[in-house]
């Protein structure tokens, strides 16, 4: 049981928008920054957004985060096959003073 | 490029201890602290703790305190990973990744597979 709330699966068609999900609490998402991770198949995570919607460098601006109160999102625009990988939401939990994951959501590309 | 590279796949029997490498390059090390993060087959992230490279200072999720410990040699760059009493549910891929206690982690190490099994 992961602490930060995903849906499991998403799915899009090429150049659709998918919007990813994220709920915490207030210990969580509702007092610090969200970052998100992308994870191809067989491949490590990768760093997609960090303090909630900033993109590290070679990060396509077709991604985009935002956060609102105790549950934060990850837009994916102009959808791509590349796309397709479990993305997982993170932030740091002050009240068991470590980093939280979210259960991961599969994005498949239809 | 600033890069991590960890060890290699790792055996054990249940009982045994194992001790996991993540060698970095590219920065400076003393300036990041690394992150642990392992990953059951087929399961989500789990964050393990995080270590730091300036002074050795740890910080461990509350499940893996006591059988985990993480450590930093700044003369060879080389954060480690030891897991003690190795427990076949211990089974998961283990990354290594650079970054400050509370904020994001990257880049990561490609994963070490440790697999406990009778």
């Amino acid at each position: 049981q992961s602490v930060l709330t995903q849906p499991p699966s998403a799915s899009g068609t090429p150049g659709q928008t998918v919007t990813i999900s994220c709920s915490g609490s207030d210990s969580n998402i509702g007092s610090n920054t969200v970052n998100w991770y992308q994870q191809l198949p067989g491949a490590a995570p990768k760093l997609l957004m960090y303090a909630t919607n900033q993109r590290p460098s070679g990060v396509p601006d077709r991604f985009s985060g935002s956060k609102s109160g105790t549950s934060a999102s990850l837009a994916i625009s102009g959808l791509q096959s590349e796309d397709e990988a479990v993305y997982y939401c993170a932030a740091w939990d002050g009240s068991v003073t470590g980093r939280v994951f979210g259960g991961g959501t599969q994005l498949t590309v239809l | 490029q600033v890069q991590l590279v960890q060890s290699g796949t790792e055996v054990k029997r249940p009982g045994a201890s194992v001790k996991v490498s993540c060698k970095a390059s590219g920065y400076n090390f003393k300036n990041y602290g690394i992150n642990w993060v392992r990953q059951a087959p087929g399961q989500g992230l789990e964050w393990v703790g995080w270590v730091s490279s300036f002074n050795g200072d740890a910080n461990y999720a509350q499940k893996f305190q006591g059988r985990f410990t993480m450590t930093a040699d700044t003369s060879t760059r080389t954060a480690y990973l030891e897991l003690r009493s190795l427990r076949s549910d211990d089974t998961a891929v283990y990354y290594c990744s650079r970054g400050p206690l509370a904020f994001e982690m990257d880049p990561w190490g490609q994963g070490t597979l440790v697999t406990v099994s009778a």
